[in-house]
């Protein structure tokens, strides 16, 4: 079993829908949790880091539940621009061992 | 500024071959991160660098991958005796002191024939 496992997708969804995804992770001694981007070819970027208390940036919300050691992305609203792969990323205490999962992929339709 | 720069973008080596390839990262970033991607999967963590001390390489999967950052800035991934399962792209991110964002490179395509 992999230590950060993600929906495994691929999500077709049309313009304006709302979409979800999950996240867990196995290691209970993770410390941090982020979302990260990742277009065609092209590197992973930040989308956003992901805390107990919830966050949100614009049309993306992201929560933490630790107890259940699971991380969640919502999109609302979505975009043909959102269409990319959103990978889930967890790390060790210490703060540097950098898990990913697998990552999701989604492709937003007009 | 100018972001992580790898170097090259794209190598093709022969089975057996040694590759080399460089990381440029981000001025003033303290930690250093390579990784592995295959084909539609995520990031595989590598190895990490905090300025030239190596603190992490559990993630190297072999004596033939070997890692450095000699001054605390560029950093070198040498694979020896390359094999195809080697054939990936190789990413390197940094990150500034106390901040936990990575910035990643554009990678280095790999192709062992």
């Amino acid at each position: 079993r992999k230590e950060v496992e993600q929906d495994p997708g691929p999500f077709n969804v049309p313009e304006g829908a709302t979409v979800a995804f999950n996240c867990t992770y196995s290691n209970s001694a993770s410390q941090s949790f982020f979302w990260y981007r990742q277009d065609c070819r092209k590197e992973p970027k930040l989308l956003m880091s992901v805390y107990s208390s919830g966050n949100e940036d614009g049309r993306f919300t992201a929560q933490l539940n630790r107890a259940s050691q699971y991380i969640s992305l919502l999109i609302r609203d979505s975009k043909l621009s959102d269409s990319a792969t959103y990978l889930c990323v967890v790390t060790r205490l210490g703060g540097f061992k950098t898990i990913f999962g697998a990552g999701t992929r989604l492709f937003v339709k007009a | 500024g100018a972001g992580v720069s790898q170097s090259p973008r794209y190598k093709v080596a022969k089975r057996g071959q040694d590759v080399a390839l460089r990381c440029d990262p981000i001025s003033g970033h303290v930690s250093l991160f390579w990784y592995q991607q295959a084909l539609g999967q995520g990031p595989e963590f590598l190895t990490y660098f905090q300025n030239e001390a190596q603190l992490d390489k559990s993630g190297l999967p072999s004596d033939r991958f070997f890692a450095e950052r000699p001054e605390g800035s560029v950093s070198t991934l040498k694979i020896q005796r390359t094999q195809q399962e080697d054939s990936a792209v190789y990413l390197c991110a940094s990150s500034p002191p106390r901040w936990e964002t990575q910035y990643f490179g554009p990678g280095t395509r790999l192709l062992v024939l």
